[in-house]
């Protein structure tokens, strides 16, 4: 499976968008971007993922770049429950499923 | 639906003994995963089964056993417990491989 890169660390206001950035400049063609969070020590939980499209559900929206080696998750209007580890993997259709230590981002009210 | 359920929540042992993580799901999910999470760091993959009958290993197999005997259970077995183990443990089940996992809330386990 592909590698990602996230930073370490990002603060947003609350009620302004949240874009959490993710690099997978080595991802294959048939490899999903996934994204999970985690708040406080509770188990993770699925956000979004997608292949190539862009993707939008009720929690967030998941922009990929055309040649899809990174990708943008957006909140779009933050809360302080959105204070979490943002998890960002790429995986194939199949069966491993790593996590990385991901973007710590703080929701300033 | 009850989704993900791991016994016990906490549990400490003593060096060298052995013990069974329980994870169970009533989804109907073909995949299962187990993970660890040591303090301040990412998840990490230990084994995982794309059915019944069916393991693999993950990132960090050693010193743990699974079994996949039923859709619905993933058991996860500490052979002689270290404290190198000490970790959270977290099962996970998903539909298909196009879908997101479901997590279990953890088990906190202590080796001394």
């Amino acid at each position: 499976d592909a590698k990602t890169t996230q930073p370490p660390s990002m603060d947003c206001a609350e009620g302004r968008a949240a874009n959490l950035p993710c690099n997978h400049s080595t991802i294959s063609g048939n490899e999903y971007v996934y994204w999970y969070r985690q708040i406080h020590s509770q188990g993770p939980q699925y956000i979004i993922h997608g292949l190539k499209n862009n993707e939008t559900n009720e929690m967030a929206s998941l922009i990929i770049t055309e040649d899809r080696k990174s990708s943008t998750l957006i909140l779009p209007h933050a809360t302080l429950r959105d204070t979490a580890v943002y998890y960002c993997i790429v995986s194939l259709t199949g069966n491993q499923f790593y996590f990385g230590t991901g973007t710590s981002l703080t929701v300033i009210p | 639906n009850a989704g993900v359920t791991q016994t016990p929540k906490f549990q400490v042992l003593k060096t060298g003994q052995s013990m069974t993580l329980q994870c169970a799901q009533d989804m109907n999910h073909e995949y299962m995963s187990w993970y660890r999470q040591d303090p301040g760091m990412g998840l990490r993959l230990i084994h995982y089964s794309v059915g019944a009958g069916i393991t693999d290993q993950g990132e960090v197999p050693n010193g743990y056993n699974v079994s996949r005997s039923t859709t619905e259970d993933f058991p996860l077995r500490l052979l002689s417990a270290a404290p190198s183990q000490t970790s959270v443990y977290f099962c996970a089940s998903r539909k298909t491989s196009n879908y997101g996992y479901t997590f279990g809330s953890g088990t906190r386990l202590t080796v001394v």
